[in-house]
């Protein structure tokens, strides 16, 4: 059964990146599926930051594109999630998940507990 | 972008109860709806997916339907461990997400 968890910095600083990292266990990312980030603002909705392909190719929330990088570390047995110049509006509960399903079709099967990330000076 | 608009945006129940919530949708979405159920502090759980189909472990008493704007989930008997938020997520172009229905006892 896949797991996923979350790990970074609980804080960040205004106009700094944010970096978190998702650790894969239980399933091979090599062998398929996308792998994306969903954040949770405190008490609000959830949004969807963007997913990578096992190939490497990416998608990305066009409101969050021009600041959003996800990728895979090199033993591919995690991936991670960078947001540059955030702001207080960044602060959320972020959540790693595994992304299933045909392009139309994309529903999010397995996720993280969620780590929260506060953006404060 | 598809806007998803989910109402009530809570409701009380009480166990045994049949409850139903919607979710429309800003535009035609055909049948690429998902449901989500979410209890305080962790993470959502994947209920149905193509708005009516079950995901695996999930009971039987979820139940959905739906297609082109207008979209719905049932729960046929409420049960203690389903007082929650339910969100739904649709996949027609950039992903996308509703505020929520939260589900509280009566």
């Amino acid at each position: 059964q896949v797991q996923l968890q979350e790990s970074g910095p609980g804080l960040v600083k205004p106009s700094e990146t944010l970096s978190l990292t998702c650790a894969v266990s239980g399933f091979s990312i090599s062998s398929g599926y996308y792998w994306g980030w969903i954040r949770q603002p405190p008490g609000k909705g959830l949004e969807w930051i963007g997913h990578i392909y096992h190939s490497g190719g990416t998608d990305y929330n066009p409101s969050l594109k021009s600041r959003v990088t996800i990728s895979f570390d090199t033993s591919k047995k995690q991936f991670s999630l960078k947001l540059s110049s955030v702001t207080a509006a960044d602060t959320a509960v972020y959540y790693c998940a595994r992304v299933t399903g045909a392009p139309e079709t994309r529903r999010f099967d397995s996720w993280g507990q969620g780590t929260l990330v506060t953006v404060s000076s | 972008d598809i806007q998803l608009t989910q109402s009530p945006s809570s409701l009380s129940a009480s166990v045994g109860d049949r409850v139903t919530f919607t979710c429309r949708a800003s535009q035609s979405i055909a049948r690429y709806l998902n449901w989500y159920q979410q209890k305080p502090g962790k993470a959502p759980k994947l209920l149905i997916y193509g708005a009516s189909s079950l995901h695996s472990g999930v009971p039987s008493r979820f139940s959905g339907s739906g297609s082109g704007t207008d979209f719905t989930l049932t729960i046929s008997s409420l049960q203690p461990e389903d007082f929650a938020s339910y969100f739904c997520q649709q996949s027609h172009g950039t992903l996308g997400f509703g505020q929520g229905t939260k589900v509280e006892l009566k």
